[in-house]
């Protein structure tokens, strides 16, 4: 069964810094990866996703990387602003799960960037 | 820019009551998913749906549970007999390679 972890639980960083928010998982059979942000009490909105194919994908100032040898993937925030503040969820799809082809989730990353 | 969009936003019922969470899905999606989240906890995967039918569904729904769309673009889910712990955030997903959620339906069972 799937696992997915993601690493810190919480992050604090001063506005402008760039950061690194980690997640892993347990089956590196995958099919594809997704990044989303959940605001509080809020859906959640995807930002990246990456095919198994794939090293890495960006957009603006995100950048997310996938080793899927190695289980591991990382979502890169270039010059975080104070509204970056949200949890970012890493979520995987399994390949052999070809019949609901849904998300496995990890726990999230609860990101403050301080003005 | 297209969006699942789900009702009722919030819905409070009593234990033992029935409720019906709606969703329309991205149009010309053919994966229709419902998650759901408990306050504090992981999204969970609840159930797929494709070809107007159940492709999976987790050991989470149970009997209690049933989906159904009953137009061409409308998608439900079903709470029967509800419980305290189904207390959720409920979301809505549909995709043709990426998905996307909805905005979650909150559902408060006192």
């Amino acid at each position: 069964k799937q696992e997915v972890t993601q690493i810190p639980a919480a992050l604090s960083v001063p506005e402008g810094e760039n950061l690194v928010l980690n997640c892993s998982f347990t089956d590196s059979a995958i099919y594809n990866l997704q990044w989303f942000r959940q605001d509080p009490g809020k859906g959640l909105t995807s930002l990246l996703l990456i095919q198994s194919s794939q090293r890495e994908q960006t957009s603006g100032r995100l950048n997310a990387s996938l080793d899927k040898s190695s289980g591991r993937s990382t979502l890169y925030i270039a010059a975080s602003q104070p509204g970056d503040s949200a949890t970012y969820l890493c979520a995987v799809m399994d390949l052999m799960d070809t019949g609901r082809r849904a998300l496995t989730f990890g726990s999230g990353t609860r990101l403050q960037v301080q003005p | 820019e297209p969006e699942v969009t789900q009702t009722p936003s919030h819905q409070v019922t009593q234990m033992g009551q029935e409720v019906i969470l709606r969703c329309v899905p991205i149009s010309n999606h053919l994966y229709f998913y419902w998650y759901r989240q408990i306050l504090g906890q992981k999204v969970e995967f609840l159930v797929s749906f494709y070809n107007n039918e159940i492709s999976e569904k987790s050991e989470i729904f149970d009997d209690q549970f049933s989906v159904e769309r009953p137009d061409g673009s409308n998608f439900t889910l079903k709470i029967r007999s509800t419980k305290l712990e189904d207390s959720a955030m409920y979301f809505c997903a549909s995709r043709e390679v990426e998905q996307y959620f909805g905005p979650g339906t909150r559902l408060t069972v006192t």
